[in-house]
């Protein structure tokens, strides 16, 4: 059962353009949600969150978006840099539950052409 | 943001020996740790969750006297692979989080452990 899904397994971009992630989920008590970039070979580096009271979440040329009556979010970089290129991973969790527990998508490869 | 280790960042053993990896939070105090599973082209499948001083829990399916998890303090993790077979070969991923608040609950990773069983 997969709780958290990210259906495109790659985009690509080109530089300076808009780069738009999806993420979709199925368990309404997810209340809090995360995006990671990871390159091959090495952890997860966090980028940005959003808790379920909000629905918009930016920093710097990262943007999230949280629309809870669809279960969809979506992460925004604008503008596109060829090191964005990295493997994308949404998460999610439930706050109140307090384990911490992550369920992640499958990711979704980016590539950002020069 | 915070910084987590991780030892060795590969190892290669034969079938049938055990390896211990090591995790650690360089600048913060980990409440919780994380261990994670991926697979190539895979998404990362937690394993289990260690909270200092406690034993630790482990997800459906995965064997606990397998993989051994020992949080003895907030900054150390271990997890030992216990009997290797060239099916536990996998990319190995800690995290560590802090205490969580009602709004944030980031988990920091370490760099993984590329762990090869011939």
């Amino acid at each position: 059962d997969q709780q958290v899904k990210q259906n495109s397994p790659s985009l690509s971009v080109q530089e300076g353009r808009i780069s738009i992630l999806n993420c979709d989920y199925t368990n309404s008590m997810f209340d809090y949600f995360l995006w990671y970039k990871k390159y091959p070979a090495e952890g997860p580096t966090f980028l940005i969150s959003i808790s379920s009271i909000k629905d918009k979440n930016e920093d710097g040329r990262f943007t999230v978006f949280l629309n809870k009556s669809a279960k969809h979010l979506s992460l925004h970089i604008v503008p596109s840099q060829p090191g964005d290129s990295a493997v994308y991973f949404c998460a999610a969790t439930v706050l109140a539950s307090n384990t911490g527990k992550l369920i992640f998508g499958q990711g979704t490869t980016l590539q950002v052409k020069p | 943001g915070a910084v987590v280790s991780q030892h060795p960042s590969w190892v290669i053993c034969k079938s049938g020996t055990s390896v211990k990896i090591e995790c650690r939070s360089l600048d913060f105090q980990a409440t919780t740790m994380f261990w994670y599973r991926q697979f190539p082209k895979q998404s990362l499948m937690l394993m289990a969750t260690s909270n200092e001083g406690s034993k630790a829990t482990y997800e459906q399916g995965v064997e606990k006297d397998k993989f051994l998890i020992n949080h003895a303090s907030l900054t150390l993790s271990t997890l030992t692979v216990t009997s290797a077979h060239p099916e536990d070969s996998s990319f190995y991923i800690c995290s560590a989080r802090g205490l969580p608040t009602l709004t944030h609950n980031e988990q920091f990773f370490g760099p993984g452990t590329r762990l090869t069983v011939l």
